[in-house]
């Protein structure tokens, strides 16, 4: 199985100011079609997931534009540019390339 | 506007069985693969099942083939989960969600598997 490894864990940030979580796959998520199936969810206290971002970088639909996914092969990065108090919650990266499809541990955003 | 309401949740005892269903609208149902996917208390997310649209293959976490067995009836919008020889480590809330890579989700039917 391809393991997903975020860090932190645990990301405290101030108000206005910039967040970045790191995802690392265990396998190469280059799929044979030539798309990399890497998505970032976010999950609010008490909330459903809800996808931000597909295809490592493609903001989905109402997403707001301080999201923003880079990456390649086995690094990936989701960036919040300034964090507001609506961001608070788990962030999750997870492959869709190999089957079974992974998530990572998850990484707790709060305001410090 | 996507909708997909889950229900079936519950309580039942180990070796027991549940059978969970995602209503979903707003969408051509018949043109997406379904997805479930679930999260024990306080845990993080598991891949658990994801159907096909078209021919309907199937696909299983190892930790539930073999038990848990994924449908859908288009003609219903509708998508399945049974739910055989449940286990305490089964115990989650179950979510239906939208395509491969789940654009869209429900609220999620909490399972409970205890004696």
């Amino acid at each position: 199985d391809a393991v997903m490894t975020q860090s932190p864990l645990s990301l405290p940030v101030t108000l206005g100011q910039p967040a970045s979580i790191s995802c690392r796959s265990s396998q190469s998520l280059l799929y044979s079609d030539g798309n990399t199936y890497l998505n970032w969810f976010q999950q609010r206290p008490g909330q459903p997931p809800r996808r931000l971002i597909y295809k490592v970088s493609n903001r989905d639909s109402g997403v707001p534009d301080r999201f923003s996914g880079s990456g390649s092969h086995t690094d990936f990065t989701l960036r919040i540019s300034r964090v507001e108090a609506e961001d608070v919650g788990v962030y999750y990266c997870m492959q869709g390339t190999h089957w079974p499809y992974t998530f990572g541990q998850g990484t707790k955003l709060e305001i410090k | 506007e996507v909708q997909l309401v889950e229900s079936g949740g519950g309580l039942v005892q180990p070796g027991g069985s549940l059978r969970l269903s995602c209503a979903a609208s707003g969408f051509t149902f018949s043109n997406y693969a379904m997805t479930w996917v679930r999260q024990a208390p306080g845990k993080g997310l598991e891949w658990v099942s994801v159907i096909s649209a078209g021919d309907g293959s199937t696909y299983y976490a190892d930790s539930v083939k073999g038990r848990f067995t994924i449908s859908r009836d288009n003609s219903k919008t509708t998508l399945y989960l049974l739910m055989n020889s449940l286990r305490a480590e089964d115990t989650a809330v179950y979510y239906c969600a939208k395509g491969w890579n789940g654009d869209y989700w429900g609220q999620g039917t909490l399972v409970t598997v205890s004696s």
